[in-house]
This record gives C-alpha cells, sequence and structure tokens, in this order.
C-alpha cells in the first residue's frame, strides 16, 4: 500500500540554521500538510497546500516557515532560522481528494540545541 | 470545524470489544467523522470515517447516531497492539484536522 515517506527520521541542528524537512507523499494526492507535535502534546496543524500555492497556514506558520514542491513528487518544509522552541515531530500528510481521510508519515523529530 | 469531546482515557482487556466513544455535537451537515489513532510519536493513523452510515472495514466498525451528534469506533476483538491514542475528528473538505486530546486506550492482558 502507498505510504507519505519522509526524511530523515530525526535532525539535530544548531539553533539559528536553516533546516528543510523532507516528504514524498502519495503519488496521486493532490492536497499537501503540515503538522507538528511538541513532546506531549496535541498535534496542531501548520499548512495546507493545493495547486501550488498555500490554502491555509495557522499562527504557528510565520515568516520562518516555507514549503515548495519543487517537483512533482516531493514537498518541503523550510524553517529558516530555528528556535529552541520549534523542536518537535514534524508530520507530513497528504490527500487524494476531499472527503477523503489524510494520510500521516511517520514523522520527522528535529531536535534544536 | 465542529469540535469533539473524548475521554481522556479507558481501559479493555485483550480479545473483547473496545467501544470508544465521541461526542461532537455541533456538527454541521457536510463535515464527516475520521477516526484515526497515533502509537507512541508515530504518524497519526487513519482508521476509518463516515458522514451518516455506520461503516466498517479490516480494522474497525463506526457508529454514527441518527442526529450525528456523537460516534462510537469499534474495534471488535482489541489485542495488546491496539493501545494507542485514539482520536475522533470532524472536518469538512479539504480541510485541516483539529486533533484534540483524544482517548488513550490502555488494552490489558
Amino acid at each position: 500500500e502507498p505510504e507519505v515517506t519522509q526524511t530523515p527520521s530525526h535532525q539535530v541542528t544548531q539553533m539559528g540554521q536553516e533546516v528543510i524537512l523532507r516528504c514524498v507523499p502519495i503519488s496521486n494526492h493532490l492536497y499537501f500538510y503540515w503538522y507538528r507535535q511538541i513532546l506531549g502534546q496535541k498535534v496542531e496543524f501548520l499548512v495546507s497546500f493545493y495547486n501550488n500555492e498555500i490554502s491555509e497556514k495557522s499562527e504557528i506558520f510565520d515568516d520562518q516557515f516555507s514549503v515548495e514542491r519543487p517537483d512533482g513528487s516531493n514537498f518541503t518544509l523550510k524553517i529558516r532560522s530555528t528556535k529552541l522552541e520549534d523542536s518537535a515531530m514534524y508530520f507530513c500528510a497528504s490527500m487524494k481528494m476531499v472527503d477523503q481521510p489524510q494520510h500521516f508519515g511517520d514523522g520527522t523529530r528535529l531536535s534544536i540545541l | 470545524d465542529a469540535k469533539t469531546t473524548q475521554p481522556p482515557s479507558m481501559d479493555c482487556a485483550e480479545g473483547r470489544a473496545a467501544n470508544l466513544p465521541c461526542n461532537h455535537s455541533t456538527i454541521s451537515g457536510n463535515e464527516y467523522v475520521y477516526w484515526y489513532r497515533q502509537i507512541h510519536s508515530q504518524g497519526p493513523q487513519y482508521i476509518i470515517h463516515g458522514l451518516k452510515n455506520n461503516e466498517t472495514n479490516e480494522m474497525a466498525s463506526l457508529i454514527i447516531t441518527e442526529d450525528r451528534k456523537s460516534s462510537t469506533l469499534i474495534l471488535p476483538h482489541a489485542t495488546l497492539r491496539d493501545t494507542a491514542v485514539y482520536y475522533c475528528i470532524v472536518r469538512r473538505d479539504f480541510n485541516k484536522f483539529y486533533f484534540g486530546s483524544g482517548t488513550k486506550l490502555n488494552v490489558k492482558p
């Protein structure tokens, strides 16, 4: 069964550095999402992406964050200048069409030192 | 999107049915009910979804009340591997999912 894959599984970065988290959504899916989960807390929505543009973003998704679908297969989340509070699990999800379920990857654990 | 209310935790004996309730009294007519689970810190795993009718798949059954204000996820024969946090989510169209605190299901031998 097709899966959403995320790389790397764990990323350790110095505070202030840029980081790019990568996702390969399921191939025929059209809607893409990023969520994050700080340790011990709820899963929080960051951004949704459709038709090569952001369709919705949360207040967490400030100017330090950006998303891109550089080719037909990858979907990336960039954090320009990381802060300690960006340490979290980041989940990518994709969806085929409206009213269908989102399918999640296993996440990237981002640790900011 | 309508918000949901779930009990914070439930216990279930291995091999028995686990019935997880969810209240979504403010659900609107075009919002679907989705169930996901999260084992440890893995990505949320899709279980089942429905609009009005009861649904069944290889993992679970979903019972939605006639007024659609509540639903129950049924795991017919719970195993230890079903220990997880279960999330009930209502959503319209392609909107984001709002994850609440979910129900921590403890399956005990």
